[in-house]
């Protein structure tokens, strides 16, 4: 099955520095990838999503890049706020598969 | 449009006992998928539901067992409770044909065993 391995657990910034999340997958197959943020006490919330056919895609600070062939895929989030501090997880998924996440990565972002 | 909603929202069993979890799912969606998140961990799949029937089921024992309404809210049933079964229990809806399409997550139950 598929394996998700995400870098760093923690990452500590300063407001307006950039921050950079990483992300490996092992099927060649997967096609479709998330990125969810989860805030104390409440659910994964879908902040941007990249298919395969697609190597960038961005929306306002947030950006998402996926290399296929090295079957890695990152998050970009550029003038980090402190409302960015969360824990963000990375996915991934095939067709007819399920969602395979990572373990997450702590932000904190200081004023 | 209503997002996915999950009650309750926290809980406290003991070992051995049973307990039931329920979820909605946003308006339109027809496929809910129920998730496992231990405490510093990533989401786990558990099993999901099209169209009232299981069509997908991760590496959880049978003791994890579910439904889907005709209404496409669904529930979560786990018998004989083990103190491992202890995390945050997350349902998320989708409304498309394909398992490449977006999830979108309740906010959770947290389940605490004794």
């Amino acid at each position: 099955g598929e394996n998700v391995e995400q870098h760093p657990s923690t990452l500590s910034v300063q407001e307006g520095d950039s921050a950079v999340i990483k992300c490996t997958y092992s099927d060649s197959a997967s096609n479709y990838f998330p990125w969810y943020k989860q805030e104390l006490g409440k659910g994964p919330q879908l902040i941007i999503d990249i298919r395969s056919n697609v190597g960038e895609k961005k929306d306002q600070r947030i950006a998402v890049t996926l290399n296929k062939t090295a079957k890695h895929f990152s998050l970009h989030i550029t003038e980090t706020q402190p409302e960015d501090s969360a824990v963000y997880f990375c996915a991934a998924i095939r067709r007819y598969s399920t969602l395979t996440f990572g373990k997450g990565t702590m932000l904190l972002v200081s004023p | 449009e209503t997002g996915v909603t999950q009650s309750p929202t926290h809980l406290i069993k003991t070992r051995g006992q049973q307990v039931t979890l329920r979820c909605s799912s946003q308006s339109g969606h027809n496929t809910v998928s129920w998730y496992q998140q231990a405490l510093g961990q990533g989401p786990q799949f558990i099993f999901q539901y099209y169209r009232e029937e299981e069509n997908g089921r991760g590496n959880f024992p049978p003791r994890f067992s579910g439904l889907q309404f005709p209404n496409y809210s669904s529930e979560l049933n786990v018998n004989a409770l083990e103190l491992d079964d202890s995390a945050l229990y997350l349902c998320a809806s989708r409304g498309g044909t394909t398992t490449l399409d977006e999830q979108f997550f309740g906010p959770g139950t947290r389940l605490t065993v004794l």
